[in-house]
């Protein structure tokens, strides 16, 4: 079993729409959980970070955590083209070596 | 403000060849980190050096080594290349001041071992 699932999609979505993208673990132990951001051919940059349970918001962002269902999401609210990119979620225990989700491919429609 | 750079961009390899792959960040930081994607696996931790002078293994160690020439520069080195380690790999760094710091990413090594 992988320490974290995330469903690949793809997801496509119309410019506007509110996108909630998910992960789900297996190590009670993760603590710190963060969202990348890659584009085609790059290299992912940090959306979000959160520590233990809860919600965190910048922007159009907002990530949330429960830890009790094992269970992260990340919201994008009124969605742009510009957020097309493939979404990947990270956690740790340690906060030294990180476990990556697969990504979710996203498309956001003009 | 390079950021993380690495060379090569791309590479193709023989089996049984091997290779080094540079990874250099201009920005200071402790920690550094070699990864490799792959499709429906995602991103894999091979090594990490959590200071100048120290390695560890990640998930997937096997068929590779890295050093940790100073501060600035981590590499990684695949002695004898199989097919298997056809893949994406990213460097990061980050501050290694504290748990759950931005990782910085470089832009990618896209490695083709035939």
């Amino acid at each position: 079993q992988k320490e974290v699932e995330q469903d690949p999609g793809p997801l496509s979505v119309p410019e506007g729409a509110i996108v909630s993208l998910n992960c789900t673990y297996s190590n009670s132990a993760f603590q710190y959980f963060m969202w990348y951001r890659q584009y085609s051919r790059k290299g992912p940059e940090l959306l979000m970070y959160t520590y233990s349970s809860g919600n965190k918001e910048d922007g159009r962002f907002t990530a949330q955590v429960d830890k009790s269902s094992k269970y992260i999401s990340l919201f994008i609210r009124d969605s742009q083209p510009s957020d097309s990119a493939t979404y990947l979620c990270a956690m740790s225990k340690t906060g030294n070596q990180f476990y990556f989700g697969t990504g979710t491919s996203l498309t956001v429609i003009p | 403000n390079a950021g993380v750079t690495q060379t090569p961009k791309f590479q193709v390899l023989k089996t049984g060849q091997s290779m080094t792959l540079q990874c250099a960040q201009d920005m200071n930081h402790n920690s550094m980190y070699w990864y490799r994607q792959d499709p429906g696996m995602g991103l894999r931790l091979i090594y990490y050096s959590a200071s100048e002078g120290t390695t560890d293994k990640g998930e997937v160690p096997n068929g590779y080594n890295v050093s940790r020439l100073n501060k600035r520069e981590f590499s990684l080195r695949l002695e004898s290349a199989a097919p298997s380690q056809t893949s994406v790999y990213f460097c990061a760094s980050s501050a290694g001041g504290g748990a759950g710091e931005t990782q910085y990413f470089g832009p990618g090594t896209r490695l083709l071992v035939l």
